[in-house]
């Protein structure tokens, strides 16, 4: 597609319940990040997918986050047994050949854990 | 630890002036910098940057400044415009890190 697109737009889940949120890159970027900005926050870095290479999970905050990218393109980042605190802007981006200064950002998941 | 720190979280300018947006960071190793503009319910867009061989990049309204010795880079907006308002995020990377690290932003206000 022309950009980035995420969905849902908007989620609201019982605090405990597992949620996806999914992510579809720009063709032919091969690059995919993941990053969420919680209120009053800035951007953070949760996981950097960089071609077939193994993933960079530094940034998840607990086992219960985790994100796979299949066949290089579509990403789905999971949270098990949501927690209040998970409650943010989920902003996944791509970039073509890993290129730091070309992310191109998705207008986001809003998530709400209650 | 932050490792890029924008130390203001808003800054309000009247339309036709200069806005200044500063941003700090600790690594040494960080060589590009960018700074990203994000409107409300969008995804932030990048505006411009910087490679740590050159001490300003100029687009149209839009200077970035680097001063390596002090770690500190800075976004000047003239003249400002009221479509300017938005949060501003700073953002760096470098060394072996593989993905961009941010600041927590600064949200610009530009009053007709």
């Amino acid at each position: 597609g022309a950009g980035v697109s995420q969905s849902p737009s908007n989620k609201v889940t019982e605090k405990g319940k597992d949620v996806e949120l999914r992510c579809d890159p720009i063709s032919g970027h091969t690059a995919l990040y993941w990053y969420r900005q919680s209120l009053g926050q800035g951007l953070e870095f949760l996981i950097y997918f960089q071609g077939n290479s193994a993933p960079d999970k530094s940034g998840l905050p607990s086992d219960r986050f985790s994100a796979e990218r299949t066949g290089g393109s579509v990403s789905t980042l999971t949270i098990q047994r949501t927690q209040q605190e998970d409650s943010a802007v989920y902003l996944c981006a791509s970039s073509l050949l890993g290129n730091n200064y070309g992310y191109t950002f998705g207008s986001g998941t809003r998530l709400t854990v209650v | 630890d932050q490792q890029v720190k924008q130390n203001s979280p808003s800054l309000s300018v009247q339309e036709g002036r200069i806005s200044i947006l500063n941003c700090d960071y600790t690594n040494s190793m960080f060589d590009y910098f960018l700074w990203y503009k994000k409107y409300p319910a969008e995804g932030p867009t990048f505006l411009i940057s910087i490679s740590s061989i050159k001490d300003k990049n100029e687009d149209g309204r839009f200077t970035v400044f680097l001063n390596k010795s002090a770690k500190h880079l800075s976004l000047h907006i003239v003249p400002s415009q009221p479509g300017d308002s938005a949060v501003y995020f700073c953002a760096a990377s470098g060394g072996s890190q593989g993905n961009l690290i941010f600041g927590k932003g600064t949200k610009l206000s530009v009053k007709p």
